[in-house]
């Protein structure tokens, strides 16, 4: 069964740092892109950050570029969010996606399998 | 700025209606890139269409997805309880956006 759980979540001030993480299982991980996707109270989903599969390609949405980084650990089949200078409209869940089935030169995934989310609160 | 126009915002319709849901992006879909999901209250969003037509794993038939370029439909024909949800377009031709959404509500 393919599964992504997320972890990390929490309540942090503004201005301050947060990791989250994304352990993944049922699946060959090392094959698969993977994307952040975040969803702030009551409202819809943002792209946050994608992944290529060996990790060489990175890509960022415009409200987190400079500040998020993406990262995985392909041996521990894992993906990671490195947030920093958090402020208070980074308030969301944050969810972890795997791609479909990929077409040549497909620029971006779609996304197949998520993650139940991790929740981030900043706030003083 | 590649945008996703979803409408109607809300559809309020009755158990067994047939349901049509529009995305309309600003520019073209590169390949008819694009995707819809579902998502339920309290839960993540979950794949039903991709590349515009292609029926997700698992997903009933009674979702039929259709269009290319600029417009995009989503049709539920004949609406289950569990069916009522939120429903968001995405598409995945450059970097990823969404739509904003259409809610599905019981009339």
């Amino acid at each position: 069964d393919e599964r992504l759980v997320e972890s990390g979540g929490g309540v942090v001030q503004p201005g301050t740092s947060l990791r989250l993480s994304c352990a993944a299982s049922g699946f060959s991980f090392r094959r698969h892109s993977m994307t952040w996707v975040r969803q702030a109270p009551g409202k819809g989903l943002e792209w946050v950050a994608n992944i290529n599969e060996n990790g060489s390609n990175k890509d960022y949405g415009d409200s987190v570029k400079g500040r998020f980084t993406i990262s995985r650990d392909n041996g521990r089949s894992a993906l990671y969010l490195q947030m920093n200078s958090l402020r208070g409209d980074d308030t969301a869940i944050y969810f972890c996606a795997r791609d479909g089935a990929r077409e040549p030169f497909q620029p971006f995934p779609f996304l197949a399998v998520w993650g139940k989310g991790a929740t981030v609160t900043v706030s003083s | 700025e590649f945008v996703l126009t979803q409408s109607p915002g809300t559809l309020s319709l009755s158990p067994g209606e047939r349901a049509t849901l529009s995305c309309r992006a600003s520019q073209t879909v590169t390949n008819n890139y694009l995707a819809w999901y579902q998502q339920r209250r309290g839960q993540p969003p979950r794949l039903l269409i991709y590349r515009a037509s292609n029926r997700a794993t698992g997903v009933p038939d009674r979702f039929s997805g259709r269009g290319s370029g600029t417009d995009f439909t989503l049709s539920i024909s004949g609406l289950e309880p569990e069916d009522f949800a939120l429903y968001y377009c995405q598409q995945y031709g450059g970097p990823i956006t969404f739509g904003g959404g259409t809610k599905v509500e019981i009339k």
